[in-house]
């Protein structure tokens, strides 16, 4: 089956510095990959962070970027200048729609925690 | 603007008991929807999904069921909870199936003791 794996279970960075957070994944699913990172601040529900479709491309959403990598199989997330408000917890995910079911397989998650 | 209500919003229940978790789409027709499931430290996991009112499909067996008896309601049930069924319970929706992201309510945490 599909499966994402996110090697980092907890990161901790000073404010202002930059970040990245390792995604890989495997689809063995027939068709094309969607690939998407999901972010979940304290107290808040998970919420599309960032999506990408088409291979080769990169989406961005406040201040973070990933880059879709069909060869390496990776969707790493990349920020620049961390801010104490980026401190949640980040899941990496891929969908491939399939026989009607968009499911959508997750990564183990990666909390985030920002040092002022 | 769409919005996703899960209920209750937690709950404590004895091994054996029974359980009914959930969910309404407000502000959107006809959405595909699903149930997930996060164990304590574990992977967020796809259980069900409906494409359509009175039809669900099931993804994963643990002893759980699901239905949709509204087009903006899905229902999440067992008549004895198992210890294992503990964690995090969330529905989500999406627009179509193909390559739309999904949205997700604030799920429900669930504690079987």
């Amino acid at each position: 089956g599909d499966s994402v794996t996110q090697t980092e279970g907890q990161v901790t960075v000073s404010e202002s510095k930059s970040l990245i957070i390792n995604c890989t994944y495997s689809a063995t699913s027939i068709g094309y990959p969607n690939l998407f990172w999901y972010v979940r601040y304290p107290g808040e529900g998970l919420q599309l962070l960032l999506k990408v479709i088409t291979a080769g491309q990169k989406g961005s959403s406040r201040g973070f970027e990933a880059t879709y990598n069909k060869e390496a199989t990776s969707f790493h997330l990349q920020k620049a200048s961390v801010q104490e408000s980026d401190s949640a917890v980040y899941y990496c995910a891929l969908s491939v729609a399939t026989g009607g079911n968009n499911k959508l397989t997750f990564g183990q998650g990666t909390v985030l925690s920002v040092i002022p | 603007a769409q919005t996703i209500h899960q209920w209750p919003v937690a709950e404590i229940k004895a091994v054996g008991s029974p359980l009914s978790l959930g969910c309404t789409i407000k502000g959107k027709s006809s959405p595909n929807l699903y149930w997930y499931w996060q164990a304590t430290g574990g992977t967020l996991q796809q259980l069900f999904y409906s494409i359509t009112v009175g039809q669900v499909e099931s993804v994963v067996q643990l002893n759980l069921s699901a239905s949709r008896p509204k087009d903006d309601q899905f229902i999440l049930s067992t008549e004895k909870l198992l210890l294992s069924h503990s964690g995090f319970y969330l529905c989500a929706w999406s627009r179509d199936w193909g390559g739309a992201e999904q949205f997700f309510g604030p799920g429900t945490r669930l504690t079987v003791l």
